[in-house]
């Protein structure tokens, strides 16, 4: 089963920019892993941020967005705030099957 | 609104059965394919598996970990999706989420599924 990487924490400070990212043991990520990215913070269940690599819901802040990068999907945060601080995860799809990576905490300090 | 709601989860002795129940409301349960992703505790996601639609067939798919022990089925009737899992192992005590992921974003509150002797 493919492993899918991400940093295993992050700090950023109050309004700066962050970049998380996601990497596959297969090779590069593509559009094809459609990949997600899920914010959960303590006690909660996750939700949805991102989803097919760059599309936002309608409670997504326009502050993240997601891309391709460098042959890994990414997450960046610009202008971070203290209630971004929450785990993230990445979620990539290899066919039939999908993989969440270990997730990264973000700190916002 | 939509909700979901997890239930059946508790204390089960290493290889016995449970299954989790997800009742839904508040959205078109058939039109969904509906996903079980678990948390082990103080740990990370981990994506158990789906059941596609019935367009789709209402196949089904799983993560390693769990296949040949797990199985997802659902009642679009009456708007459930139940996870049966057997012969249970310590490691699959976890948080059990029934979700909806992708153009939507729907999750249950989680059940607690502990697996010990």
């Amino acid at each position: 089963q493919a492993v899918v990487t991400q940093e295993p924490s992050l700090t950023v400070s109050p309004g700066g920019t962050v970049t998380l990212t996601c990497g596959s043991s297969t090779g590069a990520v593509t559009s094809g892993h459609y990949p997600y990215w899920f914010q959960q913070k303590p006690g909660q269940a996750p939700r949805t941020l991102i989803y097919d690599t760059s599309n936002k819901h309608s409670w997504t802040p326009a502050r993240f967005s997601g891309s391709l990068l460098g042959g890994k999907a990414a997450l960046t945060l610009s202008g971070a705030q203290p209630e971004d601080e929450a785990e993230y995860y990445c979620f990539l799809s290899y066919s039939a099957v999908r993989v969440f990576g270990g997730g990264t905490k973000l700190t916002v300090l | 609104e939509a909700q979901l709601v997890e239930s059946g989860g508790g204390l089960v002795q290493p290889g016995r059965s449970l299954r989790l129940s997800c009742t839904t409301s508040g959205f078109t349960f058939g039109d969904y394919a509906m996903s079980w992703v678990r948390q082990a505790p103080g740990k990370g996601l981990e994506w158990v598996g789906f059941i596609r639609t019935k367009v789709y067939g209402g196949t089904t798919e799983y993560a390693a970990s769990v296949k040949g022990r797990f199985t997802i089925s659902r009642d679009d009737s009456k708007s459930i999706a139940y996870l049966q899992m057997n012969s249970l192992k310590t490691e699959d005590t976890a948080v059990y989420y029934c979700c909806v992921y992708g153009e939507v974003d729907y999750w249950g509150q989680g059940t607690l599924v502990t697996v010990s002797s």
